[in-house]
């Protein structure tokens, strides 16, 4: 079966400190990957997704990043972090070969900037 | 409208039944979906209906298409207290999904 793992749980950075977070994905090959950003009491924004190594699309510019240096791994990066930044950051994966497209989410990273 | 709606809350008493209810934007969209958050947690699907059914029905839930309206509805029979979570709806629109800002639903003993 498929699991999606994102670490750290959660993180406290002071402003204009870097940022790495991960996410990897164990079970399946090749799947398309999203990080999505959730504000305290709002929807989920998507930020980033791939259909494979080394494609990144990004749907809102910021000062954040995404990279896929394996299949199975997605990393959302940012060099400076804004007060802004904080809130709670998703991964998920999708890929079935049932054509439904559902996404699945991993356990969450809440990151707060001091 | 371009965004998918939901209203923002919902209390229920246990053992009632709850209806969650969105309203999406593109009636082309081939799947609809509705997704439970739990606090402090990742989204998990609870189920997806495909555009060319009506209903679904998956135990103690059912899922209700209108495709005419571009409304969707989730109901939860006999609520109960772990049935408290965000439940957020989402649509396939063009390749992307496209969620709703979520209804929180507190179940109340």
């Amino acid at each position: 079966s498929q699991t999606i793992h994102q670490w750290p749980a959660t993180l406290v950075q002071p402003v204009g400190s870097p940022l790495s977070l991960e996410c990897t994905v164990e079970g399946t090959s090749n799947p398309n990957l999203y990080w999505y950003r959730q504000a305290a009491g709002r929807g989920l924004q998507l930020l980033f997704y791939s259909v494979g190594i080394g494609q990144i699309s990004s749907e809102v510019p910021q000062n954040l990043s995404a990279s896929r240096p394996q299949d199975r791994q997605f990393i959302l990066s940012s060099k400076k972090l804004l007060l802004s930044d904080s809130g709670f950051y998703l991964c998920a994966w999708s890929g079935g070969t049932g054509g439904s497209y559902e996404q699945y989410f991993g356990p969450g990273t809440r990151l707060t900037v001091t | 409208g371009e965004d998918v709606e939901q209203s923002l809350f919902l209390s229920v008493r246990e053992g009632d039944s709850s209806v969650i209810n969105c309203t999406y934007t593109d009636s082309s969209s081939t799947y609809l979906y509705w997704y439970k958050q739990e606090p402090g947690a990742g989204l998990q699907l609870l189920t997806y209906i495909f555009s060319n059914m009506d209903m679904k029905q998956d135990q103690r839930l059912t899922v209700l298409l209108n495709k005419k309206d571009k409304h969707l509805s989730l109901r939860i029979a006999d609520t109960q207290t772990g049935d408290s979570a965000i439940y957020f709806c989402a649509e396939m629109r063009g390749g992307d999904m496209r969620f709703g800002a979520g209804t929180r639903l507190t179940v109340k003993p």
